[in-house]
C-alpha cells in the first residue's frame, strides 16, 4: 500500500497564483522525487533531492527535502494554464523501486 | 517525447483472458521498469529488469509476468485477467539500475469487461 500522504488532493488555483504541495512519511527516505503527468502521458520527473535539507528549484518550481527525511515539498510559482496535471511525490529504496503518492491534482483558472 | 514506446495504446480483453503488453526502451538503456496506475492503488510498482535479468520485484501478482529479451524490450504478461487489473500499465527505462533517471512511456490502458 501507500507510504506516502500527500496533500492536498486537489487544488484549484488563480493563474498567477504561488501554490504549495507536500508529501510526508513515517519512514526515512535517502531520495525524495517530484514527478508531473499531464493526462494521456506518463509521469515526467521534475526535481530530485538527495540530502536532508536541500532545497532545489527547476524554473518556477522549488522543492525541498525535510530536514527529518520523512518530508517534501512542492512550491510552483505564477501559475500558468500548462502547470495542469497531477503531481505526485515518489520516494526510492535502495533497489530502484519507485514508491508514488496518490497525487496532487491542480487545475487552474484562467 | 520520452523515447520509451508502448503498445498497444489501449487494450480491451474480457476476464479470465491473457494479453501481452510491450516496451521498448530508450536506445541504450538497459534497465526495464514496469509499474501499474489504478484508481483505487495509485501508482505501484512491478518489476524490474535490468540487461535480461529480473532486479526487483514489488507487488505484482503471480498471474503477472514479465521478462526482457535480449534486444531489451520487455513485454509484461497479464494472465486470468480480472476487473480490477482494469488500469494503466507504464513502463519506464534507465541506463542502468537508477532512481532519478526513469523515463516513463506514454502507457496501455487495460480494460477488462
Amino acid at each position: 500500500g501507500q507510504q506516502l500522504n500527500q496533500s492536498p488532493q486537489s487544488m484549484f488555483i488563480q493563474e498567477g497564483e504561488d501554490v504549495s504541495m507536500n508529501c510526508t512519511s513515517s519512514s526515512i527516505f535517502n531520495t525524495w522525487l517530484w514527478y508531473k503527468q499531464d493526462p494521456g502521458e506518463g509521469p515526467v520527473l521534475l526535481i530530485a533531492l538527495y540530502k536532508a535539507g536541500e532545497l532545489t528549484s527547476n524554473g518556477r518550481l522549488t522543492a525541498q527535502f525535510g530536514i527529518t527525511r520523512k518530508d517534501s515539498f512542492l512550491n510552483i510559482s505564477a501559475s500558468i494554464p500548462s502547470d495542469v496535471g497531477i503531481y505526485f511525490c515518489a520516494v526510492a529504496s535502495n533497489d530502484y523501486k519507485l514508491s508514488f503518492g496518490a497525487g496532487t491534482t491542480v487545475t487552474v483558472r484562467a | 517525447d520520452s523515447g520509451v514506446t508502448q503498445t498497444p495504446k489501449h487494450l480491451i480483453t474480457a476476464t479470465g483472458q491473457r494479453v501481452t503488453l510491450r516496451c521498448s526502451p530508450r536506445s541504450g538503456d538497459l534497465s526495464v521498469y514496469w509499474y501499474q496506475q489504478s484508481l483505487d492503488q495509485g501508482l505501484q510498482f512491478l518489476i524490474h529488469y535490468y540487461n535480461g535479468e529480473e532486479r526487483a520485484k514489488g507487488n505484482i501478482l503471480e498471474r503477472f509476468s514479465a521478462q526482457q529479451f535480449p534486444d531489451l524490450h520487455s513485454e509484461l504478461n497479464l494472465s486470468s485477467l480480472e476487473l480490477g487489473d482494469s488500469a494503466l500499465y507504464f513502463c519506464a527505462s534507465s541506463p542502468r539500475p537508477s532512481t532519478d533517471t526513469q523515463y516513463f512511456g506514454p502507457g496501455t490502458r487495460l480494460t477488462v469487461l
